[in-house]
Order: structure tokens, then C-alpha cells, then sequence
């Protein structure tokens, strides 16, 4: 089944505790981006990727990393987290350069909250 | 101003009924524009694109105007499975498939 996969969908954890957040995806797409979605706000881009090895960042990346080492798989990593980044997160990924704007696969979405 | 607005609603109708959303975006370079879907706390999902003649997609119909810079999504006859949230998206013009998301205009049918 084509799908994208995030992983923990649900975490707790304390301000400065490094995490990270796994995406996967099975569909060979090039281009991958992580979301932050909050209350009023609506969906906010954190960092892209258009392929391995390149990542840039979008509307919102303060306080995260992140990695493209495989086509696959694109981590977002809290190195020092704080409680204003509790928030629902989601990895998507598209087709890239010859499919500009089509559909965006979201994952199931991650629940952080930051004490 | 935001690049894409929408009403929040809720819009509460009754099953059967017809509702009309509309969403106004601010890039007039704008060209690629979408209806995702959004279940409660679940991940959006796509619903249709929207084309520049317009589009229909069995009880769902989706309206372009480059003029006012507004897109539409109709709904006819509406089940209790169509509550949810939707997502007004259009791609932003200074970014390689960068797209904006509105906040989304929540839908409750009722009996």
C-alpha cells in the first residue's frame, strides 16, 4: 500500500530533550516537507526536500533540522525542544520537478507536546 | 494579509442539503489550486484540484475566478461522512512547490 508513514504519532517529553520525528515513505517521491499545523493557523511548512541530499527551509524553521540521506526516509530532529513547538505535525511527500503542484501525501500526523 | 483566507465556519446544514464554500487568495501569479480534506486530528487528504474552467467531481463542484481571486467548492446533497474540515490550497509563486494552506472552513451535517 502506498503510504507515508511518521513515527511516534504521539509524544510527550521536556523542554531541551532532543527528539526525532521519522517519516518514511514508500512511493519513490522525490520531494518531501514537514508541516506544523496549531489551532488558527492552519499548516504551516517547516522544511522541504527535493531529493536526497536537498533540504531548504520553509515559512516556519526555527528550533528544527532536518536530514535527507535517503530518498525515503526525511527526520525532523528538536534538538533543544520548547513548549511553543507543541504542536501536530505531518510529513508529506509529492512528486517532484516534472509533476510541479500535484498531490501531497500527508502521514498520520504527530502529536508533540513540550512540558 | 494572509496569502489564502477562509470563513472558519462552522457551516451546519442538514443532510441534503447544498452548501457553498469560497476562499480568496492574494497572489494573482497564483496557478495551481486545490480542496484537501480534513477529518478531526487526521491528515488532509486531497479532494480535487480546481481548474481554471471549473470541475466536478460527482456531488462536488469546485469554481475558479482569476478576476476576483477567489476559488469555490459546492457541495450538493450532503451526507453525514461529508463533516469535516476543508482546506483551501494554492501554490505560492516564490517557492518550488511550496503550497499555502488556508486554516479551513469546518462542516457539520446533521440529520
Amino acid at each position: 500500500e502506498a503510504q507515508v508513514t511518521q513515527n511516534p504519532r504521539y509524544l510527550i517529553t521536556v523542554t531541551g530533550k532532543k527528539l526525532t520525528v521519522t517519516c518514511s515513505q514508500n512511493m519513490n517521491h522525490e520531494y518531501m516537507s514537514w508541516y506544523r499545523q496549531d489551532p488558527g493557523l492552519g499548516l504551516r511548512q517547516i522544511y522541504y526536500s527535493m531529493n536526497v541530499e536537498v533540504t531548504d527551509k520553509g515559512d516556519v524553521p526555527e528550533g528544527y533540522k532536518v536530514s535527507r540521506k535517503e530518498k525515503r526516509n526525511f527526520p525532523l530532529i528538536l534538538e533543544s525542544p520548547s513548549p511553543n513547538q507543541t504542536s501536530l505535525y505531518f510529513c508529506a511527500s509529492s512528486l517532484g520537478l516534472r509533476y510541479t503542484f500535484r498531490e501531497q501525501f500527508f502521514g498520520p500526523g504527530t502529536r508533540l507536546t513540550v512540558l | 494579509r494572509k496569502e489564502v483566507e477562509q470563513d472558519p465556519g462552522p457551516f451546519n446544514v442538514p443532510e441534503g442539503a447544498t452548501v457553498a464554500f469560497n476562499c480568496t487568495y492574494s497572489n494573482s501569479a497564483s496557478q495551481s489550486f486545490f480542496w484537501y480534506r480534513q477529518d478531526c486530528r487526521k491528515e488532509p487528504k486531497l479532494l480535487m484540484s480546481v481548474y481554471s474552467s471549473g470541475n466536478e467531481d460527482g456531488r462536488f463542484t469546485a469554481q475558479l475566478n482569476r478576476a476576483s481571486q477567489y476559488i469555490s467548492l459546492l457541495i450538493r446533497d450532503s451526507k453525514l461522512s461529508d463533516s469535516a474540515t476543508y482546506l483551501c490550497v494554492v501554490n505560492s509563486p516564490t517557492g518550488f512547490q511550496k503550497l499555502v494552506f488556508g486554516t479551513g472552513t469546518r462542516l457539520l451535517v446533521s440529520p
